[in-house]
């Protein structure tokens, strides 16, 4: 069966940098892109970015662009997600979800999420 | 402020039929698949509807998607305290080259 394990929480000053990881099993690793979803405190879903892992290709939302980088380590399919520059209202719940069909724009697979919290 | 637009809350008693709005434009649910999710607090969101009305496996014919023109609509039918939950649609843009979501929806099973 598919999984998407994401990593632990984390807590960040105002101007650092988080890296969150996103492992998958139980499907072909470089055959599905992978995004970042994130949903801060009381809000909705608010898409960050994509990457293919099977080539390392990359899309950014435009409201995140300069500020995340999305990579992925095929031996260990793992994809991450480093967010620069945090201020407090990057506080949020962090997903990575599979996109089901390429250029289909919906997820079918979730991982459990990670909380980042930015607070000096 | 979120592209697409959903009301914030609906309600209904159980057994009942209820609808989810989803409003967007021609860049958006005009031409592209629309996706539904739902959300218990606290977890992952879950993949209801896709390509504005399939059911992925396990999900029950209760719920089902619709669209019309630049609006989607998720309909739960024989609702169940269960289904109490926040509810998502979501789709691409062309003219921002990004995934978008609706705001979301509360649904109270009175």
């Amino acid at each position: 069966q598919v999984h998407l394990v994401q990593s632990g929480a984390e807590v960040m000053k105002p101007g650092a940098s988080v890296k969150v990881s996103c492992k998958a099993s139980g499907y072909t690793f470089n055959s599905y892109y992978l995004h970042w979803v994130r949903q801060a405190p009381g809000e909705g879903l608010e898409w960050m970015g994509v990457i293919n892992p099977g080539g390392g290709g990359t899309a950014y939302a435009q409201k995140f662009q300069g500020r995340v980088t999305m990579s992925v380590d095929t031996s260990s399919s793992t994809v991450y997600m480093q967010l620069s520059s945090l201020r407090s209202d990057d506080t949020a719940l962090y997903f990575c979800a599979r996109e089901a069909l390429p250029y289909e724009y919906y997820f079918d697979y979730w991982g459990q999420g990670t909380l980042v919290t930015v607070s000096s | 402020q979120s592209v697409l637009t959903q009301p914030p809350s609906v309600s209904a008693a159980p057994g009942q039929r209820v609808t989810i709005s989803c409003s967007g434009s021609s860049s958006n649910i005009g031409n592209n698949f629309v996706s539904w999710y739902q959300q218990f607090p606290g977890t992952a969101p879950k993949l209801l509807i896709y390509d504005n009305y399939k059911r992925p496996s396990g999900i029950p014919d209760r719920f089902s998607g619709s669209t019309s023109g630049t609006s989607a609509t998720l309909a739960i039918t024989g609702l169940r305290t269960g289904d109490e939950a926040d509810y998502y649609c979501g789709t691409w843009d062309n003219s921002l080259s990004d995934v978008v979501f609706g705001g979301g929806t509360k649904l109270t099973v009175l």
